[in-house]
Parts: structure tokens; sequence; C-alpha cells
């Protein structure tokens, strides 16, 4: 198994600019969670999915932020406009029902806005 | 009072120390309670996870949970270099809708020197 794979692993960016950032969960698991790290704020759980359906988007900072998940196997997570303070480092992660405590973290894409 | 505190480090140990590593929380409804270990440049991966209070030992890793004291640790035997991580507690609720959402700690940067 490939593990969560996550697109780009970095990015560089300019305030005001539009950021997509991509994610494909393990296969067959029913639920997919996006995190934030930052070294002020640790890691943050921004929203979580089960079965492409969003649960609690209670952890996204503001309206520019939004996630998708339009089938099983990809969600996005896009930023725009984006600013300085929204560089981090931003995890994928994704669970199989049953097993609440083993969610699988994909390698992150590190998010610089300029 | 953030729910969960985790000393941030740096901690700094020769090879074959005992390490010990701790969190506190302040939400009496937490039951489950885990520990990640996240390389550098890399996403967290599940080290160990226990249930409500008690002991758990895995190899050189043992998990404590005092929930009178909402205190947990995490003690690693005979470390080595390869430990060298930084460690994330996390914990969630037993049941209900929110128990797929984990509450970090924001880690403890341990070094094991050879």
């Amino acid at each position: 198994d490939a593990g969560v794979i996550q697109s780009p692993r970095h990015e560089v960016t300019e305030m005001g600019q539009e950021v997509t950032l991509r994610c494909k969960p393990i296969s067959g698991h029913d639920y997919l969670f996006w995190y934030r790290q930052t070294m002020m704020r640790g890691l943050e759980l921004l929203i979580y999915f089960n079965n492409n359906v969003p649960i609690d988007d209670s952890g996204m900072p503001e309206d520019r932020f939004s996630a998708k998940m339009p089938n099983a196997s990809f969600s996005t997570l896009k930023i725009q406009p984006s600013e300085p303070r929204d560089s981090a480092v931003y995890f994928c992660a994704s669970l199989g029902t049953g097993r609440q405590e083993t969610q699988y973290f994909g390698p992150g894409t590190r998010l610089l806005v300029l | 009072q953030k729910e969960v505190e985790q000393d941030p480090g740096p901690l700094s140990v020769p090879e074959g120390a005992i390490v010990s590593l701790n969190c506190t929380y302040s939400n009496s409804a937490f039951q489950y309670f885990m520990w990640y270990r996240q390389y550098s440049r890399k996403g967290p991966e599940l080290l160990m996870y226990t249930y409500s209070s008690g002991n758990k030992e895995d190899g050189r890793f043992t998990a404590q949970v005092d929930k009178s004291s909402k205190y947990i640790s995490l003690f690693i035997r005979d470390s080595q270099p390869s430990d060298s991580a930084t460690y994330l507690c996390a914990m969630t609720y037993l049941s209900g809708g929110s128990n797929y959402k984990l509450t970090f700690g924001k880690g403890t940067l341990l070094t094991v020197n050879p």
C-alpha cells in the first residue's frame, strides 16, 4: 500500500494567490482529515470527512479555506486568497472505521506564502 | 487553559538513557490516549495507544495514563539514536460523534546522542 499521498510536497506562492492542496487517502479508508501544523499552534484539525461528507469543519480558520471530497479517493484543500499567516505544513490523514486511534498521515505539503 | 499541554523541549539524552515524555490535559471526557512519533519532515505515525487509565507496554516503550491527575506519560527504555524525533500526545472522546477528532499536544523534540 502506498499510504496517504499528498501533492504538492512543497508550494511557494505569493499573497493573494489561490492554493490547492491534494490528498489521496488509503484505499478502503472512509475517514479523511486535514490538519495544519505550525510551531506556534502545533497540529490542528481543520476538517474531516466520513464517506466523502464533511462532518466537522469547526477548525477551518475562515472563509478563505474550503475543502472538498468529490469521491472516496480524492480530496482538496483550497485557500483563496492566500496570506502569509497561512504558511504551515498541511497534513492529510485517513482512517478505517473501527480503528479510531490509528490515523495514517501523509507526508505533508509545506506551504510558504510570501 | 489549553486542552492539552506538552513541554516542547528540546530534550537531549545520551544513548541508553531512559526517557520520560509527558502531557497534561484539562478535559475529563478524554478516554483514548495516543502517542505519535514524527520524524523530521515526515507525517506523524502512531506509536502507542491506551484506553482509560493504566499502563501499556510495547518493547522499549511504555505508555501510562493517570486519569485522576489528567496526566499521561511515555517512557522509552534503552533509548537509541533512531528514537530521535518529535513525540506528540493525542487524545479523544470514546463515544459520540467526536470520537474521531483528535486533540494533539504541541510535541516534544527528543534527540538521542550516540
